[in-house]
């Protein structure tokens, strides 16, 4: 099963509070998380990755935790500020397929 | 370095015309990729190439067609266009990286209307 299913569609959380998106993956084969973050108007850009081997990695503001036993992985966006508001997806590949498998997206404002 | 470079980023199209969206990139990946964005949607994965002269269809590759003469250039031909056509359309590159870092690299987009 290739699919990556991203939770919530949307997310509206307020200035200085702390955005987390959710995402599940069934096919164990996956060994690489990326998430990408897309302003409007402009084209996706990788945000932050993480393999398997970790449960979790942090640079400045954005985390990715990892739950390999549950094959769940998270964003949280820690001081979320209005210049974070976009659209994040995440996605997932494994080895010797050279495709990524893309979450449905989030849709997150920050309120000021 | 330009990085991944789509022309043209507007476009209008009647019923039944057709059209071609440039793709290029200066990054020499051997990768890569057309994908469709509808509103309040994910990516779609429309072609693929991981390398000149090979292509493969992802998920949506109906009423199109690519081809991949050089590593450089990635071309999205559309058919006979219909309003189910109108979307964004997004082309990325990326590259084998022997550290396992899968980096995609997209263009800004072709926002595409058919009327």
């Amino acid at each position: 099963q290739q699919q990556v299913k991203q939770s919530p569609q949307s997310l509206i959380v307020q200035k200085g509070g702390i955005s987390i998106i959710n995402c599940a993956y069934e096919n164990t084969a996956f060994d690489y998380f990326p998430w990408y973050q897309q302003f409007p108007g402009k084209g996706p850009a990788l945000l932050i990755a993480i393999r398997p081997d970790v449960s979790e990695k942090k640079e400045g503001r954005f985390t990715i935790s990892f739950n390999k036993s549950a094959k769940q992985f998270s964003l949280h966006i820690m001081d979320s500020q209005p210049g974070d508001s976009a659209t994040y997806f995440c996605a997932a590949n494994s080895q010797g397929a050279q495709k990524l498998v893309f979450g449905q997206g989030t849709r997150l404002t920050i309120n000021p | 370095n330009a990085g991944v470079t789509q022309t043209p980023k507007f476009r209008i199209l009647k019923i039944g015309q057709s059209m071609t969206l440039q793709c290029t990139q200066d990054m020499n990946h051997n990768y890569m990729y057309w994908y469709r964005q509808d509103p309040g949607m994910g990516l779609k994965l429309i072609y693929y190439s991981v390398g000149a002269g090979i292509t493969d269809k992802g998920e949506v590759p109906n009423g199109y067609n690519v081809s991949r003469s050089t590593t450089e250039d990635f071309p999205l031909r559309l058919e006979l266009a219909a309003p189910s056509q109108t979307s964004v359309y997004f082309c990325a590159s990326s590259y084998l990286s022997e550290f396992y870092n899968y980096g995609y690299t997209f263009g800004s987009g072709t926002r595409l209307t058919v009327v």
